[in-house]
């Protein structure tokens, strides 16, 4: 099992670029989570996929967040145009589906934006 | 609506000694719960899982927790001790049985472990 694949691991950008992060979910896991945890605000939950279809987006901060799962192997989230106060690390995490089960995380990615 | 309260931010022991973190929860139904850790520049790992079996859980590295209903609590344990602890623990509560409709984190608990 090679676990929640998350890429990049550290991403630094200057504001105003798009960014991409990248997650690659356990194998039979059908639920996907976009977490964001900072200092200040701890760990957020921004979107909430099932089967591949978002459940939950009421925590996309903006429109300049997207996210998406085009299929149960792979899953994006987007910022455009980023900004220095996106600056967090972004999880990844996955599970079978059931609200008992518990959630897997990647390790995650560093975002600096300057 | 369901809630978590981890009662103390910044738990710091000596190495050896026992381990103490709270964690309070308010759910509208049966929750499962749980704790992860966080080691510094990783992600989430599952330390254990209450879902309504045994009320005594054991996790890994020697760590426990107990789900009283009475109190709303599930505090975690450990009997000593060791410098690999030290790191972030979050508590857990979900009251979805079907779906992941809310899962709610805690703030967080830092241990540190003192030599």
């Amino acid at each position: 099992d090679a676990g929640v694949i998350q890429s990049p691991r550290h991403e630094v950008t200057e504001m105003g670029q798009e960014v991409t992060l990248r997650c690659k979910p356990i194998s039979g896991h059908n639920s996907l989570f976009w977490y964001r945890q900072t200092m200040m605000r701890g760990l957020e939950l921004l979107i909430y996929f099932n089967n591949n279809v978002p459940i939950d987006d009421s925590g996309m901060p903006e429109d300049r967040f997207s996210a998406k799962m085009p299929n149960a192997s792979f899953s994006t989230l987007k910022i455009q145009p980023s900004e220095p106060r996106d600056s967090a690390v972004y999880f990844c995490a996955t599970a079978t589906g059931t609200g008992t089960s518990p959630l897997h995380f990647g390790n995650g990615t560093r975002l600096t934006v300057t | 609506a369901q809630s978590v309260t981890q009662l103390d931010s910044h738990v710091s022991v000596s190495e050896g000694t026992p381990v103490l973190l709270r964690c309070n929860y308010s759910s509208s139904y049966s929750p499962s719960l749980f704790w992860y850790v966080q080691h510094p520049n990783k992600g989430l790992q599952l330390l254990l899982k209450y879902t309504s079996a045994a009320t005594l859980v054991k996790g890994i590295n020697g760590f426990e927790a107990e789900f009283k209903k009475s109190e709303t609590s599930f505090h975690l344990t450990k009997p000593s001790a060791h410098m690999s602890d030290a790191a972030e623990y979050f508590c857990v509560v979900s009251d979805g049985k079907t779906s992941y409709d809310k899962v709610i984190f805690g703030p967080g608990t830092s241990l540190s472990v003192i030599p």
